[in-house]
């Protein structure tokens, strides 16, 4: 059963750059043919995406973060990875990664991990 | 890209049925049948209920289904049961550069 565990600093300095990794098991990110994305939830609001890398390492990215944002794969570890700059108290949010299997469906989701972003 | 438009909450009884619009433009929900649904708990990860406008997946019982027209598309939960109050989202494909645009989400009580 194909499962996506997040990991990184729960806490980050304004101004710095926060770091995600998404390690998935049980499936080959490169080979299965799949998209895989990050999508986030500030405090008390709703889900917004980030980002998706595909199968082949082509990326898309939200307008609103893209001068921010890099997806990226490293295929030794089977993980994907998100590296947001600049960082505000407004990047606060709980971060998912997901596995999309169709054009905006994201079928199989990480628990999620909180990131704060400090002053 | 501005989020999808999803009213704040609804609410029926147990063993009503509830419907949660979504409304996008002709770039998104009108522009392509790439519309999901997802039930999220607070303190768990998304579900996905519904894909691609109408597609369930595996697992997910019949009383949820979907719908579109134009440029609103809608979840319909029919047969309530307590364990479906969650907050639901709608997501729809946006074109080969937005992949994906959420709704801003819709708190659902069961009474």
């Amino acid at each position: 059963q194909v499962q996506l565990q997040e990991s990184g600093p729960g806490l980050v300095k304004a101004s710095e750059t926060l770091s995600l990794t998404c390690a998935v098991s049980d499936s080959s990110i490169i080979s299965s043919g799949y998209y895989w994305g990050w999508i986030r939830q500030p405090p008390g609001k709703g889900l917004e995406w980030i980002g998706t890398i595909s199968h082949s390492g082509s990326t898309y990215y939200s307008v609103s973060l893209k001068s921010r944002v890099t997806v990226s794969v490293d295929t030794s570890k089977n993980h994907f990875s998100l590296r947001l700059t600049s960082v505000t108290a407004s990047d606060t949010a709980i971060y998912y990664c997901a596995r999309r299997n169709r054009p905006a469906a994201f079928d199989i989701w990480g628990q999620g991990t909180m990131v704060t972003v400090s002053s | 890209q501005s989020a999808l438009t999803q009213p704040r909450s609804v609410s029926g009884s147990p063993a009503q049925s509830v419907t949660i619009s979504c409304t996008g433009t002709s770039s998104d929900v009108g522009g392509y049948n790439y519309v999901s649904w997802y039930q999220h708990h607070p303190g768990k990860a998304p579900k996905l209920m519904i894909y691609d406008v109408i597609k369930r997946p595996s697992g997910v019982p019949d009383r949820f289904s979907g719908s579109k027209s134009g440029n609103t598309a809608s979840l319909t939960i029919s047969g309530l049961q307590v364990e479906d109050e969650a907050d639901y989202y709608c997501c729809s494909y946006a074109g080969s550069n937005t992949l994906a645009v959420f709704g801003g989400g819709t708190k659902l009580t069961v009474l």
